[in-house]
């Protein structure tokens, strides 16, 4: 059961133009949602997270936009580059014991130059 | 700071073999985890450890067993490798939640 579904699973976008990937969750106990960003042959590592008590968080030219009547999240990568070219994983979690992430499928973003 | 480390980076196992990966952290993080990645699949949890001397399962734990060594290492072990287990392998820490999960480089594991 997958409580988390990400798409698309690839992207290819021109260099300057927006990156928009998209998440669903299902479980209304997740507080905590980061999105990981994962280079060939590396491990994942945090991009950028986002609480439910606010609805947009902006870092740079990564957003996050954040529905939760609607249970979705989405990343906006702006301007995107070259070097923004990845596999981009959304994730949810709970304030359990373990921490435990939920991720979602992945979505290989190449940006062309 | 190595942060979190992963030994061997590539192994080839034949089906019915035993091993044991090894992951450890210096950062000195309560919780650690073992995740594999699939296409696809993105990263599934196969165990956690909570804290030092606990460790739980995650989605999919069968065909592995895990030990939380000390506070720095936790291990998994494949005790009769299937080539439904051919993945790479990430091991992960963290603080608390909803705290960054740092991710090792990884294990490429191929069973024949």
């Amino acid at each position: 059961q997958q409580q988390v579904k990400q798409s698309p699973q690839s992207l290819i976008v021109q260099k300057g133009g927006i990156s928009i990937i998209n998440c669903a969750y299902e479980n209304t106990a997740f507080d905590y949602f980061p999105w990981y960003q994962q280079f060939p042959g590396k491990g994942p590592a945090l991009l950028i997270a986002i609480r439910p008590d606010v609805s947009e968080k902006k870092e740079g030219r990564f957003t996050i936009s954040f529905n939760k009547s609607a249970k979705q999240f989405s990343l906006h990568i702006m301007d995107s580059q070259p070097g923004d070219s990845a596999t981009y994983f959304c994730a949810a979690s709970m304030n359990n014991a373990g921490n435990m992430l939920t991720f979602g499928g992945g979505t290989r973003l190449m940006v062309k130059p | 700071n190595a942060g979190v480390t992963q030994t061997p980076k590539f192994q080839v196992l034949k089906t019915g073999q035993s091993m044991t990966l090894q992951c450890a952290q210096d950062m000195n993080h309560n919780s650690m985890y073992w995740y594999r990645q699939d296409p696809g699949m993105g990263l599934r949890l196969i165990y956690y450890s909570a804290s030092e001397g606990t460790t739980d399962k995650g989605e999919v734990p069968n065909g592995y067993n895990v030990s939380r060594l000390n506070k720095r290492e936790f291990s998994l072990r494949l005790e009769s490798a299937a080539p439904s287990q051919t993945s790479v392998y990430f091991c992960a820490s963290s603080r608390s939640h909803p705290e960054t999960q740092y991710f090792g480089p990884g294990t490429r594991l191929l069973v024949l």
